[in-house]
C-alpha cells in the first residue's frame, strides 16, 4: 500500500489563478479529511469527505474554496482566484472507516505569487 | 464542542534532558487521545494512541481525567526527536473529524 499520495508536492500559482490539489488516499480507504498548516495556527481541518459525499466543510472559507472525493479518482481541493493568504501546506489525510486512525499525505505546498 | 490545547508553541531543550509537551483536552465523553509526529518536510505519523498503553521511541502518554490532560513525556532526549508534535483528538461522540492541537515545535540542542 503506497500510502496517502498528494500531489503536486509543491505548487506556485500567481494571484487570481487556481489551485487543484489532488488526493488519493490508501487503498480501501472511504474516507477523506483536508487541512490546512499555517506555521503559527497547525492543522486546522477544512472538510470531510466520503466517496461522492461531503460530511463536513465546516472549516472551509465559504468562497474561493471547494472540493469533491468522485467515485473514481482522486479527492480534488480546488481554490479559485487565489491570493497570498491562500499560501499554506494543505495535507489531505484517509481512513477506513470513520473510527479508526487518519494516514496522513506528504501535503502540497502552495505559494502564491 | 471538543478542543485540543497545546500551550506551548515551542520547546528547547538538550540532548539528555526530560522532555513533556503539554495537551490539555475538552470533550464531554470519554475521549479517544493520539499524538502525531511530523519530522521536518514529511508526513504527519502517529506516534502513539492512549488506549494502547504503550511507549514508543522512549515516549509515553498517560490520559489523566481529571485535569483532563494527555501530557507526551521521555525522560531523556535525543536530537532525532527534534520535530512538530499534535495532539489529537481523533473523534469524538457525534464529530468523526480528528481535532488537532497547534503543535509543540520540539528542538533538542546537542
Amino acid at each position: 500500500n503506497a500510502g496517502v499520495m498528494q500531489n503536486p508536492r509543491h505548487l506556485v500559482r500567481r494571484r487570481g489563478q487556481e489551485a487543484r490539489l489532488r488526493c488519493s488516499p490508501m487503498k480501501g480507504h472511504s474516507h477523506v479529511y483536508w487541512y490546512r498548516q499555517l506555521p503559527e495556527e497547525g492543522l486546522k481541518f477544512m472538510v470531510y469527505l466520503q466517496k461522492e459525499n461531503i460530511i463536513d466543510e465546516s472549516g472551509m472559507p465559504k468562497e474561493r474554496f471547494s472540493a469533491e472525493f468522485p467515485k473514481e479518482g482522486p479527492s480534488i481541493l480546488r481554490i479559485q482566484q487565489v491570493v497570498r493568504g491562500d499560501s499554506a501546506a494543505y495535507f489531505c489525510a484517509s481512513s477506513p472507516t470513520r473510527d479508526t486512525e487518519a494516514f496522513f499525505g506528504q501535503g502540497t505546498r502552495l505559494t502564491v505569487v | 464542542a471538543q478542543r485540543v490545547t497545546q500551550p506551548e508553541k515551542l520547546l528547547s531543550v538538550f540532548k539528555g534532558a526530560p522532555v513533556e509537551l503539554k495537551c490539555n483536552y475538552s470533550y464531554s465523553g470519554s475521549p479517544e487521545l493520539f499524538w502525531y509526529v511530523q519530522y521536518s518536510r514529511q508526513r504527519l505519523q502517529l506516534l502513539l494512541r492512549h488506549i494502547s498503553r504503550e511507549s514508543i521511541k522512549g515516549f509515553t502518554a498517560d490520559l489523566n481525567k481529571g485535569e483532563t490532560s494527555f501530557h507526551l513525556k521521555k525522560p531523556f532526549a535525543q536530537e532525532e526527536d527534534s520535530a512538530m508534535y499534535y495532539c489529537a483528538l481523533p473523534w469524538s461522540g457525534g464529530s468523526y473529524i480528528p481535532t488537532f492541537g497547534r503543535g509543540t515545535s520540539l528542538i533538542v540542542h546537542p
